[in-house]
């Protein structure tokens, strides 16, 4: 159980186009999924956590009108990077906390999705 | 803003030798995670822990979570190659759903 899916694995896109990420929950729901960065050979850095239903809350120094998120129901997030810049190259991971039965913020990972911009 | 220092920050033995990961913090969690990275891929939830003191153990790797509930430590006895990976604890703060990470170990056993 706890399976996070990602789509795209990778892409490549020109500079100034936007790009839209998906995260999904496959096997359960979470009202809270979490949109991290990771640059080469780094840790993880929050970018924003996502609500169901609600707005994003982002992270100090994380555009919020370049980094778009949308968590629209139960088990989907999307990110969306409007106007993507070569410096927005990096590697996006998702996670979702499994609300269900776990008294503690376990959060299970997507594969990522490694965005190389031209 | 809450850091989470982990040392070593690279690790390269031999397979068989035994090793330990420290994730040290001045702030207090209520619970810290450990995660194993592979490149290219997420993050893969090893374990938990939530008490102060508590060890868990996972086949050849034990986690002790700190008597203050501020550090933690990875122990791999008999280091594999399949153990090879990026190694990160991560903190839970009381009430707040973000988790912080630390700064990663990267491990290298070497056949």
């Amino acid at each position: 159980g706890a399976v996070v899916s990602q789509h795209p694995s990778w892409v490549i896109c020109k500079s100034g186009t936007s790009v839209k990420i998906e995260c999904r929950s496959l096997d359960f729901q979470a009202t809270t999924m979490f949109w991290y960065r990771q640059f080469p050979k780094q840790s993880l850095m929050l970018m924003a956590t996502s609500n169901e239903g609600s707005k994003a809350t982002y992270e100090q120094g994380v555009e919020k009108d370049k980094f778009l998120i949308n968590h629209a129901s139960l088990t989907l997030s999307t990110l969306t990077v409007t106007s993507a810049h070569p410096e927005d190259s990096s590697f996006y991971i998702c996670s979702a906390r499994d609300q269900a039965g776990v008294p503690y913020n376990e959060q299970f990972f997507g594969p990522g999705t490694r965005l190389t911009v031209l | 803003t809450q850091l989470l220092e982990q040392s070593p920050q690279f690790l390269s033995i031999q397979e068989g030798e035994n090793l330990t990961v420290y994730c040290n913090s001045s702030s207090v969690f209520s619970s810290l995670q450990w995660y194993r990275q592979e490149p290219g891929e997420g993050p893969v939830l090893l374990v938990t822990v939530v008490t102060g003191g508590e060890v868990k153990k996972l086949k050849r790797l034990t986690f002790q979570f700190g008597d203050a509930r501020k550090d933690s430590s990875l122990h791999i006895t008999a280091a594999q190659p399949g153990d090879t990976g990026l190694y990160l604890c991560a903190g839970e703060d009381f009430g707040n759903e973000k988790l912080t990470f630390g700064t990663g170990t990267r491990l290298t056993i070497i056949p």
